[in-house]
């Protein structure tokens, strides 16, 4: 079946440090992949997507890129700010289907 | 930001009542989903809907119940509120089911006592 696997967090980081957030999935078909982000008391927004193999998404200076042969798509940025501390979210969509989603990774960022 | 609202935001209601959310869009977006979101599990959907009157069920829809009469309307129904049912409920519209991105709104959060 389709399904993703995100790293459990929460993930803590200090101001500056690089970020990796891993997100893997199963999936039949082609699926476009995306990552969300949900910050304290808001709804979910799109971050960044990539709709084939080889594309890379990025927004905000992060970054992601769909790799089908290790079917993975995780997240990263250079250097965080306390202004990212929130929680993403991996997510794909099958061929004609809705959206499946990673639990989740809470990122805190301390100053 | 897309046009999505949900009301209430808060509820607390008593269990064995009846509770109707609602989304109310303002994007004629085609594609209206229902989400709940409870730690350790991320997003699950309940119901989604693909057109006016034309509903679906999605992975955890037991207990829930939804309408769509209007293109902008998406209703929610607990018809018989349970302490499980205690979550954080988000509405999503896309005009394409999951090619594009998915607009939320801010979120219900729904205490069953």
């Amino acid at each position: 079946g389709n399904s993703v696997t995100q790293m459990e967090g929460p993930v803590t980081l200090s101001e500056e440090a690089f970020l990796t957030i891993n997100c893997t999935y199963t999936a039949t078909g082609y699926p476009s992949l995306f990552w969300y982000v949900q910050y304290p008391g808001e709804g979910l927004q799109l971050l960044l997507k990539a709709t084939k193999a080889d594309d890379k998404g990025s927004n905000k200076g992060f970054e992601a890129t769909y790799r089908k042969e290790t079917t993975s798509f995780h997240l990263e940025k250079g250097s965080v700010q306390v202004s990212d501390s929130a929680v993403y979210f991996c997510a794909l969509t099958p061929s004609n289907y809705q959206l499946i989603w990673g639990a989740g990774t809470k990122l805190i960022i301390k100053p | 930001d897309a046009g999505i609202t949900q009301s209430p935001r808060h509820k607390v209601t008593e269990t064995g009542t009846p509770v109707t959310l609602r989304c109310h869009q303002t994007e004629n977006h085609r594609y209206m989903y229902w989400y709940r979101q409870d730690p350790g599990h991320g997003l699950r959907l309940i119901h989604y809907s693909y057109g006016v009157k034309d509903t679906d069920k999605g992975e955890v829809s037991d207990g829930y119940s939804v309408s769509r009469s209007k293109t902008e309307d998406f209703l929610l129904t607990l018809e018989s509120a349970t302490s499980s049912q205690t979550s954080v409920y988000f509405c999503a519209i896309s005009d394409s089911q999951g090619r594009t991105e998915a607009f939320f709104g801010q979120g219900t959060r729904l205490t069953v006592v």
